[in-house]
C-alpha cells in the first residue's frame, strides 16, 4: 500500500530563514512524488516533482526537494522565506494506477 | 497550459438535497478525479475515471456518485446531502500516456450543507 506522512502540521518561520518541510513516504512500487502548494482559498500549484531522474529536484519559487530512498524521504527546502510562502504545502505520492495519495499538510506561516 | 474548471467557488446546500459539481478540462486529458479536503486529512480521493463512462471508487466513495459522459466533464453527485459532506472538493486531470506526473487541480468548491 502507498502512504505520504507529512511530519509537523504546522511550521513557523521567520522571514530570511530556512524553511523546512518533511515528508515520508511508503511505496512498494519506485515512486513518483510532488509537492503541491495552496494559497488560502484557491486550489493546488506544482511546486516540484520527482519521476526517478535526478534525486535534487528544483521548482518553482526557489523551492527544491531531495529524494532519499535510502531514508524513504522527500523533503522540501527553502533557503530564503519569503512573507508570500504563507500556504499550505501537500506531499503526494502516485501509485502505478495514477492515484495521487496525499500527506495531511503543513501550513506554512513566515514571521516579519 | 491545461485548465480544470469548477463551476463553483461556493455552494451552500440544505440537507437531504441532490448536489451537482461540475468539472471540465479543456485538454482532451483521459483521467479525472476527484478529491475532498479537510483539516488535518488532507485529500482524500473520492471517485476517479480513467475515460468516458468508466469510473473506479477512490478511498471514501460512500454518499457520493459521479458521472463522465463526455472526456471533457466530470461531474460528481451527492445523492442526499448530509452536514458531514460539508467540505473543499477539488478536481483535478491528468493525461493517460506520460507516466504518473502531469495532475492539473481546478480551483476548488467549498460546499456547506446545512
Amino acid at each position: 500500500a502507498q502512504s505520504v506522512t507529512q511530519l509537523g502540521s504546522h511550521v513557523s518561520v521567520s522571514e530570511g530563514a530556512l524553511v523546512l518541510l518533511r515528508c515520508n513516504y511508503s511505496s512498494s512500487v519506485p515512486p513518483y512524488l510532488f509537492w503541491y502548494v495552496q494559497y488560502p482559498n484557491q486550489g493546488l500549484q506544482l511546486l516540484l516533482k520527482y519521476t526517478s531522474a535526478a534525486t535534487l529536484v528544483k521548482g518553482i519559487n526557489g523551492f527544491e526537494a531531495e529524494f532519499k530512498k535510502s531514508e524513504t524521504s522527500f523533503h522540501l527546502t527553502k533557503p530564503s522565506a519569503h512573507m508570500s510562502d504563507a500556504a499550505e504545502y501537500f506531499c503526494a505520492l502516485a501509485s502505478n494506477d495514477y492515484k495521487l495519495s496525499f500527506g495531511a499538510g503543513t501550513t506554512v506561516t513566515v514571521r516579519a | 497550459d491545461v485548465k480544470v474548471t469548477q463551476s463553483s467557488r461556493y455552494l451552500v446546500k440544505r440537507t437531504g438535497e441532490k448536489v451537482f459539481l461540475e468539472c471540465v478540462q479543456d485538454m482532451d486529458h483521459e483521467n479525472m478525479f476527484w478529491y475532498r479536503q479537510d483539516p488535518g486529512l488532507g485529500l482524500r480521493l473520492i471517485y476517479f475515471s480513467y475515460d468516458v463512462k468508466m469510473k473506479e471508487k477512490g478511498d471514501i466513495p460512500e454518499g457520493y456518485s459521479v458521472s463522465r459522459e463526455k472526456k471533457e466533464r466530470f461531474s460528481l453527485i451527492l445523492e442526499s446531502a448530509s452536514t458531514n459532506q460539508t467540505s473543499m472538493y477539488l478536481c483535478a486531470s491528468r493525461s493517460g500516456a506520460g507516466g504518473r506526473g502531469g495532475y492539473t487541480f481546478g480551483s476548488g468548491t467549498r460546499l456547506t450543507v446545512v
